[in-house]
């Protein structure tokens, strides 16, 4: 049972490039969610998918889009990356059913770089 | 802005004592969470209170919740040296599906 599994793990990127993380969970989960964190912060939440075929605006949406692609999958996409876009990402998901009472379960992280 | 705010920022203490962290938050919630993080990886879950209850535990994690001062602590007693990592709170803010997190507690256990 691999949980949550975030690709890629490192990557590099000139500033205007575009670049989409991925993530996928094998639990079930109806929720997904997207945050970032920097050096000495705690995590700030980008997107989030309450359910699949739905996508809802965190405290820090501007520069990124998502989708998501079916209950398992839920990706990143930078069109025209920022050098303030450089952050770890990490995916979480959350919940076989409507209860908002259960935890989140996080991948490993994405650690993005932007020169 | 970040809903949850924790304090101290930083602890050091021996292994074997005990460690006691804070959470501040502004808004009405479903129920706070206690997270860890080691370093260079995700979080993991600790505990969940919810907004009903008042104290919970889990082996050695001690959880309290005022939701009149809008406060939470975790308590961990006998601290290992493994214990060293950031420790984070997050509330879920009534009526949505989302986690705000707070800044965290970086805990240091010397052997």
């Amino acid at each position: 049972n691999a949980g949550v599994t975030q690709t890629p793990k490192f990557q590099v990127l000139k500033t205007g490039q575009s670049m989409t993380l991925q993530c996928a969970q094998d639990m079930n989960h109806n929720s997904m969610y997207w945050y970032r964190q920097d050096p000495g912060m705690g995590l700030r939440l980008i997107y989030y998918s309450a359910s699949e075929g739905t996508t809802d605006k965190g405290e820090v949406p501007n520069g990124y889009n998502v989708s998501r692609l079916n209950k398992r999958e839920f990706s990143l996409r930078l069109e025209s990356a920022a050098p303030s876009q450089t952050s770890v990402y990490f995916c979480a998901s959350r919940g076989r059913t409507g209860t908002r009472n259960q935890p989140q379960h996080f991948g490993d992280g994405t650690r993005l770089s932007i020169l | 802005s970040q809903q949850g705010e924790e304090d101290p920022q930083a602890l050091s203490i021996q292994e074997g004592e005990n460690a006691t962290m804070n959470c501040s938050y502004k808004t009405s919630i479903n129920n706070l969470q206690w997270y860890r993080q080691n370093s260079g990886r995700g979080l993991v879950h600790l505990i969940l209170i919810r907004s009903n209850e008042r104290e919970k535990h889990s082996g050695r994690l001690r959880v309290t919740l005022d939701t009149s001062k809008k406060s939470s602590s975790l308590l961990i007693t006998a601290s290992r040296a493994a214990d060293t990592a950031s420790y984070f709170c997050a509330t879920s803010p009534y009526n949505t599906d989302k986690l705000i997190f707070g800044t965290g507690t970086r805990l240091q256990v010397f052997p």
